[in-house]
């Protein structure tokens, strides 16, 4: 099956600087491949998601980037605010039959003011 | 914020015993699948429901089951539980034609002594 793995497992940075957060998946067949926030005590959110048919997507100051060829997609938030203190999550799907989303174990990001 | 509600917030069962855990899909949502998210780490597929019916299940023993109702909101049971079923389990919810585009719920802590 799919397996996910994800970089770094902790990043801390200074309130304005840019976070990079990046992930790697096995099954070629994925398409489809969203970024979620979680902060505490809270579900998943989902804040950004790409699909294999583009390259980078950007939404304000978040934005993901796709390789399908060497199979990793990253998470790049600019600008960083404190609130953007959380745990990241990136998954990978393939999208037919039963959409089951793999997940990577998570980034935990503290921006310091 | 999503429209997908969860209940309870909180639950303490002790070994052996079964719990129901109930879920209200977003508004326009006909898909609701479960999550089991350990401390620490991604969440981990349970399995999915669509038309009432189980529509995949992940790597989770029989003693896992779900149900779906005509409103579209499901509830999932464990029976005979185990102390590592302590976790929290999230609902996500999504529409026909975006099945993988999911949107997850607060979820509901399970601790089992």
């Amino acid at each position: 099956g799919e397996n996910v793995e994800q970089h770094p497992s902790t990043l801390s940075v200074q309130e304005g600087d840019s976070a990079v957060i990046k992930c790697t998946y096995s099954d070629s067949a994925s398409n489809y491949f969203p970024w979620y926030k979680q902060e505490l005590g809270k579900g998943p959110q989902l804040i950004i998601d790409i699909r294999s048919n583009v390259g980078e997507k950007k939404d304000q100051r978040i934005a993901v980037t796709l390789n399908k060829t060497a199979k990793h997609f990253s998470l790049h938030i600019t600008e960083t605010q404190p609130e953007d203190s959380a745990v990241y999550f990136c998954a990978a799907s393939k999208g037919s039959g039963y959409s089951t989303l793999t997940f990577g174990k998570g980034t935990m990001l503290l921006v310091s003011p | 914020e999503t429209g997908v509600t969860q209940s309870p917030t909180h639950l303490i069962k002790t070994r052996g015993q079964q719990v129901t855990l109930r879920c209200s899909s977003q508004s326009g949502h006909n898909t609701v699948s479960w999550y089991q998210q350990a401390l620490g780490q991604g969440p981990q597929f349970i399995f999915q429901y669509y038309r009432e019916e189980e529509n995949g299940r992940g790597n989770f023993p029989p003693r896992f089951s779900g149900l779906q109702f005509p409103n579209y909101s499901s509830e999932l049971n464990v029976n005979a539980l185990e102390l590592d079923d302590s976790a929290l389990y999230l609902c996500a919810s999504s529409r026909q034609g975006a099945r993988n585009e999911q949107y997850f719920g607060p979820g509901t802590r399970l601790t089992v002594t």
